[in-house]
């Protein structure tokens, strides 16, 4: 059974420039959710994504978006990069009508640096 | 909006001995869900254990329970035979109930855990 997958691990970026991770759920889930988690702190939610839409958003600014594909995977794309988005961003998927759909797993992680 | 507080920033334990990680949270729901959600240093986030507001009976897996007070708000995870393995950064995590699928979750800032040989 494939876990969530994430890539790249890191990524070292300078300000200004644009920037996409990508992440593969778990099988069997379709829903995909993306976080924050700044150093020694607890992750933030930015969005998530079902059925290729945006159903639901936290606190972020537009220069974060995102997308889905047919195969549930999903991109989360940081345009106009500043220092304060280094931070590692973690993806969570589940599966929106089944059992269990209260319980989101989480990916590895991709850590962003932002120079 | 909900809240999620871990106001014990580290804590340590001995080798074998018991421990246990506070949480609390403000919400106006009255379903809802509560998770403890383990880090290591390899940064995956791997799920501990999970709690239905709706259920009275607290939630245990293997060495791993919870002590469940809804009026209170609290939700604390006691660690038993604690193990080196154990060492990692623990997550509170709040899940609203009605919003179904397309919920996020709202995380504390975390607890650092060490173990002691």
């Amino acid at each position: 059974d494939a876990g969530v997958t994430q890539s790249p691990t890191h990524l070292i970026k300078t300000r200004g420039q644009q920037v996409t991770l990508r992440c593969s759920p778990k099988s069997g889930h379709d829903t995909v959710s993306w976080y924050q988690q700044a150093l020694g702190q607890g992750p933030q939610f930015i969005f998530q994504y079902y059925e290729e839409e945006e159903r639901q958003r936290g606190n972020f600014p537009d220069r974060f978006s995102g997308h889905q594909f047919p195969n549930y995977s999903s991109e989360l794309n940081v345009n106009a990069l500043l220092l304060g988005d280094s931070a590692l961003y973690l993806c969570a998927t589940n599966w929106f009508r089944g059992a269990g759909t209260d319980t989101q797993y989480f990916g590895p992680g991709t850590r962003l640096t932002v120079l | 909006a909900q809240t999620v507080t871990q106001s014990q920033p580290e804590m340590s334990v001995q080798e074998a001995e018991t421990v246990t990680l506070s949480c609390t949270y403000d919400t106006s729901e009255s379903d809802y869900y509560l998770f403890w959600y383990k880090q290591p240093p390899s940064r995956q986030m791997i799920l501990v254990i999970r709690q239905e507001a709706y259920k009275q009976q607290n939630a245990t897996e293997n060495r791993f329970s919870v002590n469940f007070q809804k009026a209170a708000k609290s939700f604390s995870l006691k660690i038993s035979d604690s193990q080196l393995g154990d060492a990692a950064m623990y997550f509170c995590a709040y899940r609203s109930f009605y919003t179904g699928a397309n919920s996020k979750l709202t995380f504390g800032k975390g607890i650092t855990l060490s173990v002691r040989p």
